[in-house]
């Protein structure tokens, strides 16, 4: 079982529209999380972190952490074009495990 | 958020020869440094742990004398690409955590190697 996993997509939304990004992880034990949002050609650059149970808002972005379901989650609201973007799932217990992303593509 | 760089940005090289990239922590020291490598529309590699003051750690299946990594400071850690060859052409990214209860990790831009 891998440590972080996330559904490869591709997820299509029209623009406006809310993606729903989704991520589970196996330790238990995991402390923080993080989703990194990564451009075709570009490295991986932070949008968020999220440590304690409960939602986590910063701008059109919102971080949904369940730890009991060993579950996190991106919902990007007004989804633009330019949110267009691989984003990496990422979960910090005692070592960095990143998924391997799930490819968005919001559509004009 | 905390900067890392990364030099050179792009870089093409004969089949045969060495490149070295320079990872840098720009704000903060960082007394370990990781190195991935992605291939096109593939998922980030890592590829080994670059510790300061000691030896590299490297994943299962990365060759450690052709990835020679130097960690010469605590904001400096380089990779050595020895003996390139076209299949090692990549995208090679370094990133790095900072200290704290999140140690969040910072990429840098990444180098893109190609080998001819």
């Amino acid at each position: 079982q891998k440590e972080v996993e996330q559904n490869s997509g591709p997820l299509s939304v029209p623009e406006g529209a809310i993606a729903s990004l989704n991520c589970t992880y196996s330790d238990r034990g995991s402390q923080s999380f993080f989703w990194y949002r990564q451009y075709s050609g570009k490295s991986p650059e932070l949008i968020m972190f999220i440590y304690s149970n409960g939602d986590k808002e910063d701008g059109r972005f919102t971080a949904q952490l369940n730890k009991a379901s060993q579950y996190v989650s991106l919902l990007i609201r007004d989804s633009q074009p330019s949110d267009s973007a691989t984003y990496l799932c990422a979960v910090n217990s005692n070592q960095f495990y990143f998924g391997t992303g799930t490819s968005l593509t919001v559509i004009p | 958020g905390a900067v890392v760089s990364q030099h050179p940005s792009r870089v093409i090289c004969k089949s045969g020869t060495s490149v070295k990239i320079e990872c840098r922590s720009l704000d903060f020291q960082a007394t370990t440094m990781f190195w991935y490598r992605q291939f096109p529309k593939q998922s980030l590699m890592l590829m080994a742990t670059s510790n300061e003051g000691s030896k590299a750690t490297y994943e299962q299946g990365v060759e450690k004398d052709k990835f020679l990594i130097n960690h010469a400071s605590l904001t400096l850690s380089t990779l050595t690409v020895t003996s390139a060859h076209p299949e090692d052409s990549s995208f090679y990214i370094c990133s790095a955590p900072t200290s704290g209860p999140t140690d969040t990790q910072y990429f840098g831009p990444g180098t893109r190697l190609t080998v001819l």
